[in-house]
């Protein structure tokens, strides 16, 4: 069975400086896809960024970067010089090898960022 | 990018009725669509697996007889909650698969909030 674990309920971060939100996971799959996501408080979700498990570079994409180590089965997202448009909750999620593509969510972490 | 449409935003009703929210891939073909659901400050939990022209594939623990799933065209999927009662309460949130995407990634509804009398 697949599971995703967000340890940080809620996070805080000065505005301008990085943050990272951790997420581990568990599967015996060997080929599968991290993916996280941001929902607002409108609650709409935001795709950000996606690391394939045999991706050989960690993934990046403007202000956010995934830092896979995948013999810890972590993947956490680096947030850039954050920006007070960051607040909001973020979610890990894992994607298995089945052809649903179904993705399995983490618990969340709430980031707030201060001015 | 690809944008997925839901149908109503808010929604209130009356215990004992039926509510139906549409999911609608506004700019591209969705065979798989997903429904989720989630509770204030908690996590997306998977309900069901929405392929069209089939049946839907729902998650352990989640009534099918409850949550009505149809899939009848590739761009529009429907969640019927039927005889809804005050815990049926919720955000359900629908997204879709785009196969252009090679990442797999699927794309969300704005999400529609259900609150029963």
């Amino acid at each position: 069975a697949q599971k995703i674990t967000q340890t940080q309920p809620g996070m805080f971060v000065q505005e301008k400086e990085a943050v990272t939100l951790d997420c581990t996971y568990d599967t015996s799959d060997p080929s599968y896809g991290l993916f996280w996501y941001k929902q607002p408080s409108s609650g709409e979700m935001i795709f950000l960024i996606y690391q394939g498990s045999y991706d050989q570079q960690n993934a990046t994409e403007g202000r956010y970067s995934l830092n896979f180590q995948k013999a810890r089965k972590s993947a956490n997202l680096v947030i850039s010089a954050s920006q007070l448009g960051d607040s909001a909750m973020y979610f890990c999620a894992m994607r298995g090898v089945d052809s649903s593509y179904k993705l399995i969510f983490g618990s969340g972490t709430r980031l707030l960022v201060r001015p | 990018g690809a944008v997925v449409s839901q149908h109503p935003s808010w929604v209130i009703c009356k215990s004992g009725t039926s509510v139906k929210i549409e999911c609608r891939s506004l700019d591209f073909q969705a065979t798989t669509m997903f429904w989720y659901r989630q509770f204030p400050k908690q996590s997306l939990m998977l309900m069901a697996t929405s392929n069209e022209g089939s049946k839907a594939t729902y998650e352990q623990g989640v009534e099918k007889d409850k949550f009505l799933i149809n899939h009848a065209s590739l761009t529009l999927s429907t969640l019927t909650v039927t005889s809804a009662h005050p815990e049926d309460s919720s955000f359900y949130i629908c997204s879709a698969r785009h196969l252009g995407a090679n990442t797999g990634e699927l794309f969300f509804g704005e999400g529609s909030r259900l609150t029963v009398l």
